[in-house]
């Protein structure tokens, strides 16, 4: 089965704090894509990252970090010294390297308070 | 902005009747991608047309149907509208035929309620 489980549904930190996003995925495919793409309240979503099942390292763009762990299936991310505008619900994605199909989690919401 | 556009922003349309939802993709892309996305979930794959001929699909039935244009434009054509239609309905163009692994440029979505 082509799963992604994001078990948070919401979480609720104060600006500053930083918050780790978690998700779970299951595929039998040896390759595959992962993303990550946050959708705020204006609906569009937007690209944040993109790996491949054989680059496992860490990455980091300024205050967002990715760790992909695959003995784990697990492709968690975190923002750093969150800010309000990081409000938004964030969803984790799969790529199947068997077909064109983009698998999604449910999302989590993120709620930064001031 | 991502360069992709949908319209109409919202529509509502009663049980039964026929809905067409448009996109117009980035100059240069020959890859759309259609999504539904109900309230509090991720999006669903519909399906993706790749130089005007679907290129996959997901599990929604015929009446879900699409067109894609050499202008980079492309349709979504629902029939029978049901009320578990009502969604947000999300169009994605990518350069090439994806196997997704091409970064989807997302427009901001069309509403749909249906009554």
């Amino acid at each position: 089965a082509q799963k992604v489980t994001q078990a948070q549904t919401e979480i609720s930190v104060v600006e500053k704090e930083d918050v780790t996003l978690d998700c779970v995925y299951e595929t039998r495919d040896t390759t595959y894509y992962l993303f990550w793409y946050k959708q705020p309240p204006s609906g569009e979503l937007v690209f944040l990252i993109r790996r491949n099942s054989f680059d496992e390292q860490n990455e980091i763009s300024g205050r967002y970090s990715w760790n992909f762990q695959k003995s784990t299936s697990s492709f968690n991310f975190t923002i750093t010294a969150s800010q309000v505008v990081d409000s938004a619900v964030y969803f984790c994605a799969l790529s199947p390297g068997s077909n064109y199909q983009l698998i999604w989690g449910a999302g989590t919401k993120l709620i930064i308070k001031p | 902005e991502t360069g992709v556009t949908q319209s109409p922003t919202h529509l509502i349309k009663t049980r039964g009747q026929q809905v067409t939802l448009r996109c117009s993709s980035q100059s240069g892309h020959n890859t759309v991608s259609w999504y539904q996305q109900a309230l509090g979930q991720g999006p669903q794959f519909i399906f993706q047309y790749y130089r005007e001929e679907e290129n996959g699909r997901g599990n929604f039935p015929p009446r879900f149907s699409g067109l894609q244009f050499p202008n980079y434009s492309s349709e979504l054509n629902v029939n029978a509208l049901e009320l578990d239609d009502s969604a947000l309905y999300l169009c994605a163009s990518s350069l090439e035929r994806a196997r997704s692994y091409n970064e989807q440029f997302f427009g901001p979505g069309t509403r749909l309620t249906v009554l």
